[in-house]
């Protein structure tokens, strides 16, 4: 069965910081990935999603990038928080090319102090 | 990707049936209607997806009238765990951009 890992699970970090998440899909091959953030009781917000290895697709450029290095990892990066980055992270992952069904990883919550 | 409308927020009781209705005037002949349900600090979770008719599984039915503009998912007597946000989407089936909207607040009272 498929497995979606993300961590850290919970992260506190000084603006102006580094900032890097990682998620991992087990038990599928190629699947389009996806980063969601979502403010303190709002929405979901795509910012990334990817199609293939190196294949990034940006919704919300800011201070945020994406990288793709394996089929099966999806890493979110800042060189520098800002406040305004705090929030609930979320990976995603689907079957590529069909079906809007997808599957969400536990999330990393981020509080940028 | 079309367009969703649902209400903000819906209160109801513990044992009732809830019906929550999604417009999406600018359907396409392509697009599916799916809707997830998402709790307190947890990703969302796929309940139930359509194209038209009605839609049936253990957890909830999704009715879709002719002419595919609205959607309502219902759900069969409720207790205080349904209480979570549900997102109504409608898109192609084979878009990779998948977007969510603001969803609907279900709040089950005792």
């Amino acid at each position: 069965s498929q497995t979606i890992h993300q961590w850290p699970a919970t992260l506190v970090q000084p603006v102006g910081s580094p900032l890097s998440l990682e998620c991992t899909v087990e038990g599928t091959s190629n699947p389009n990935l996806y980063w969601y953030r979502q403010a303190a009781g709002r929405g979901l917000q795509l910012l990334f999603y990817s199609v293939g290895i190196g294949q990034i697709s940006s919704e919300v450029p800011q201070n945020l990038s994406a990288s793709r290095p394996q089929d099966r990892q999806f890493i979110l990066s800042s060189k520098k928080l800002l406040l305004s980055d705090s929030g609930f992270y979320l990976c995603a992952w689907r079957t590529g090319g069909w079906g809007y069904e997808q599957y969400f990883g536990p999330g990393t919550r981020l509080t940028v102090t | 990707l079309a367009k969703t409308t649902q209400p903000i927020s819906m209160d109801s009781y513990e044992g009732q049936e809830v019906n929550i209705t999604c417009s999406h005037n600018n359907i396409a002949t392509n697009d599916y209607i799916t809707w997830y349900q998402q709790f307190p600090s947890q990703g969302p979770r796929f309940i139930i997806q359509g194209y038209k008719t009605k839609v049936t599984n253990e957890v909830a039915s999704l009715f879709i009238p002719a002419d595919r503009k609205s959607s309502t998912l219902s759900l069969p007597r409720v207790s205080l765990s349904d209480t979570a946000v549900y997102y109504c989407l409608v898109g192609d089936i084979g878009d990779d951009k998948i977007i969510f909207g603001k969803g609907t607040r279900l709040h089950i009272l005792p």
